[in-house]
């Protein structure tokens, strides 16, 4: 079951901030981040392991809810850099790695 | 160090036509995964290989074959092209059961088929 990302699509000022949401209806073991830039491979941003496990990139962090099967990223300060559309990956256990991808939210970060 | 690797870049095949897909990493990982992007649908995994000699279907894999070659190479096989097969195809491989296991995605190869 693919997990559902809110918001699809999300306009900043350079500068403010952002939330990104990925919900799964499925028990999860980790919960992956990764930016894809137009035209570009997707890149990790960071892997949440554990629940209520948070961790940071620059200026980027995430949270993972175990018992909610929910994630969020937080953009803080945003950069120009950040435009790209964000991807939630989600692992069951068992699944041998395997990722469901959500289908994205596209951050537009504008002068 | 290249990472992961795929060619061709693009390619525009005929309904009905062949074609492989290829892909290798240098990172001594030993999963690999072929996927599609498609508009506002994220990545579909195609199929996977959790190791060498191993390969296992994805949520998509009707009109694909695989083969992993060896632990470095992983390739897709369409056998008769279909229009719904357009789309943007990555490769990616990662060190599940390591401590680390983030995926590292090639640069895709971009396939219209007419």
């Amino acid at each position: 079951q693919q997990p559902v990302q809110s918001p699809q699509a999300v306009i900043l000022r350079e500068g403010e901030d952002a939330v990104i949401n990925c919900s799964s209806s499925k028990a999860l073991y980790s919960v992956h981040w990764y930016r894809q830039k137009h035209g570009e491979a997707p890149v990790f941003l960071m892997i949440l392991l554990k629940g209520g496990e948070q961790k940071g990139h620059e200026k980027i962090s995430a949270s993972f809810n175990e018992k909610k099967q929910q994630s969020s990223l937080y953009l803080t300060a945003s950069q120009l850099s950040y435009s790209g559309t964000y991807f939630c990956g989600t692992e069951v256990r068992g699944s041998q790695g395997n990722l469901i991808f959500g289908k994205g939210t596209k951050l537009s970060v504008k002068p | 160090n290249a990472g992961v690797t795929q060619t061709p870049k693009f390619q525009v095949l005929k309904t009905g036509q062949s074609m492989t897909l290829q892909c290798a990493q240098d990172m001594n990982h030993n999963s690999m995964y072929w996927y599609r992007q498609d508009p506002g649908m994220g990545l579909r995994l195609i199929y996977y290989s959790a190791s060498e000699g191993t390969t296992d279907k994805g949520e998509v894999p009707n009109g694909y074959n695989v083969s992993r070659l060896n632990k470095r190479e992983f390739s897709l096989r369409l056998e008769s092209a279909a229009p719904s097969q357009t789309s943007v195809y990555f490769c990616a491989s990662s060190g599940y059961g390591t401590e680390s296991y983030e995926q590292y995605f090639g640069p895709g190869t971009r396939l219209t088929v007419t």
